[in-house]
């Protein structure tokens, strides 16, 4: 099975912290994904990366950052956090075949 | 632009089918997708068609594709408790490293 693991189910911080979401995956896939999920809102696609040291912005990449130094782990980074970046983050990994994506449990962040 | 819409919300009576509706708006979509999130987990797909297809059935579950109205749906027979989640439908929009996402409805299961 594939195993896509995001290193924090819960974080609180505070505002104008430093924050890394940190996501591995055991498959071996190129593709690499992070999204936000808000209520009414669906997935909104933050970053993603088709290879090492390769990424895209996605449709709502302000305020955030992403680092891919191994195949295998994407992280999510924000400078400073702000109480708007209150939310859920979701990583995802994606086959090549069918393109389906393989979840990560989620990060839930709140930003005080 | 690309945009998939659901309606946010459907309430059903158990054993009763339930069908989650979706409209996509990008033509070259080769896959459209239906994920499920069950309280507190990630996403999960549930199942996917090609986009030359028009029907797909899997047990309970059976994927309508509209191509002319751009219209995909997600019937599932016997609805059980179990089935209680959110339905996102997606598809694969223009790029080929994007996956479009609906916002999402909650299937609430009544008894």
């Amino acid at each position: 099975d594939v195993k896509v693991t995001q290193s924090s189910r819960y974080l609180v911080k505070r505002t104008g912290e430093k924050v890394f979401l940190e996501c591995v995956q055991d498959m071996d896939h190129e593709n690499m994904f992070w999204y936000r999920q808000d209520p009414g809102l669906g997935l909104r696609l933050i970053y993603f990366s088709y290879d090492v040291k390769m990424k895209e912005k996605g449709d709502i990449p302000e305020g955030y950052s992403v680092s891919r130094e191994k195949k295998e782990r994407f992280s999510l980074i924000l400078e400073s956090a702000s109480t708007n970046q209150t939310s859920m983050y979701l990583c995802a990994t994606r086959t090549g075949s069918t393109g389906e994506l393989f979840f990560g449990e989620g990060s839930r962040l709140t930003v005080l | 632009g690309e945009d998939v819409e659901q309606s946010l919300f459907l309430s059903v009576r158990e054993g009763d089918s339930s069908v989650i509706n979706c409209t996509y708006t990008d033509s070259s979509s080769t896959y459209l997708y239906w994920y499920k999130q069950e309280p507190g987990a990630g996403l999960q797909l549930l199942t996917y068609i090609f986009s030359n297809m028009d029907m797909k059935q899997d047990q309970r579950l059976t994927v309508l594709l509209n191509k002319k109205d751009k219209h995909l749906s997600l019937r599932i027979a016997d609805t059980q408790t179990g089935d209680s989640a959110i339905y996102f439908c997606a598809e694969t929009g223009s790029s080929a490293s994007k996956i479009i996402f609906g916002s999402g409805t909650r299937l609430s299961i009544r008894p």
